[in-house]
């Protein structure tokens, strides 16, 4: 069984520049979750992706965008750099059973995370 | 008001001490979840509940869904269980399941 990788494991940008992050989800996973976490802080949920469409979102602006891919791998785009992004991103991939009114998600397995500076 | 507030924040024991960590939640949830971060960042999966009470090894969770309240234990804590432990909640009512984290409880086991 292939765990949740995660690509690049660091990366430095400049303001204003454009990112995108890659996470490859766990063998027969659908669902995948991307997280800010910013230093000393818990992570924040980005937004959910669940065989290839946005899940859910939380409190982040239109310039964090994603992709879901048919073999439940994704991407996080970030454009528009502020410094206030630099953090560890996180994304975990999770088995989703059953329809909308009535998902059930299993446990989410993390990625080892991919550090961003923004200088 | 965070919706997950874990304590105590820093926790520093001896080896072999039994460790509980606390964690209250102010919202309906559909699973909590307790995860170890390492340095580095690396995030593991510890244990995810709805009711009752898990066993791994030296860990137990227990939860009680009336208080809104969850504790997870160590027993013989050793130095390599040192790392922050993040208690997360899953409210998702049949939508996301984008986990609402605490701040981590920072746990240092001496030798």
């Amino acid at each position: 069984e292939t765990g949740v990788t995660q690509s690049p494991t660091h990366l430095i940008k400049t303001r204003g520049q454009q990112v995108t992050l890659r996470c490859s989800s766990q063998s027969g996973h659908n669902t995948v979750s991307w997280y800010q976490q910013a230093l000393g802080q818990g992570p924040q949920f980005i937004f959910q992706y669940y065989r290839e469409e946005e899940n859910g979102r939380g409190n982040f602006p239109p310039r964090f965008s994603g992709l879901q891919f048919p073999n439940y791998s994704s991407e996080l785009n970030v454009n528009a750099l502020e410094l206030d992004d630099s953090a560890l991103y996180l994304c975990a991939s999770s088995l989703a059973v059953g329809t909308l009114s009535g998902r059930t998600y299993n446990e989410q397995f993390f990625g080892p995370g991919t550090r961003l500076t923004v200088l | 008001k965070n919706e997950v507030e874990q304590s105590p924040q820093n926790l520093t024991a001896q080896e072999g001490e039994f460790i509980t960590i606390n964690c209250s939640y102010s919202v309906g949830i559909s699973a909590l979840h307790w995860l170890q971060q390492h340095p580095g960042g690396g995030i593991v999966s510890l244990f995810m509940l709805s009711s009752g009470k898990k066993k791994h090894g030296r860990l137990i969770a227990t939860i009680n869904i009336q208080e809104k309240h969850s504790s997870l234990h160590i027993t013989a804590s050793h130095p390599r269980d040192s790392a922050v432990y993040i208690c997360a909640v899953s409210n998702s009512g049949g939508g996301a399941d984008g986990l609402t984290f605490g701040k981590g409880t920072h746990l240092i086991i001496q030798p």
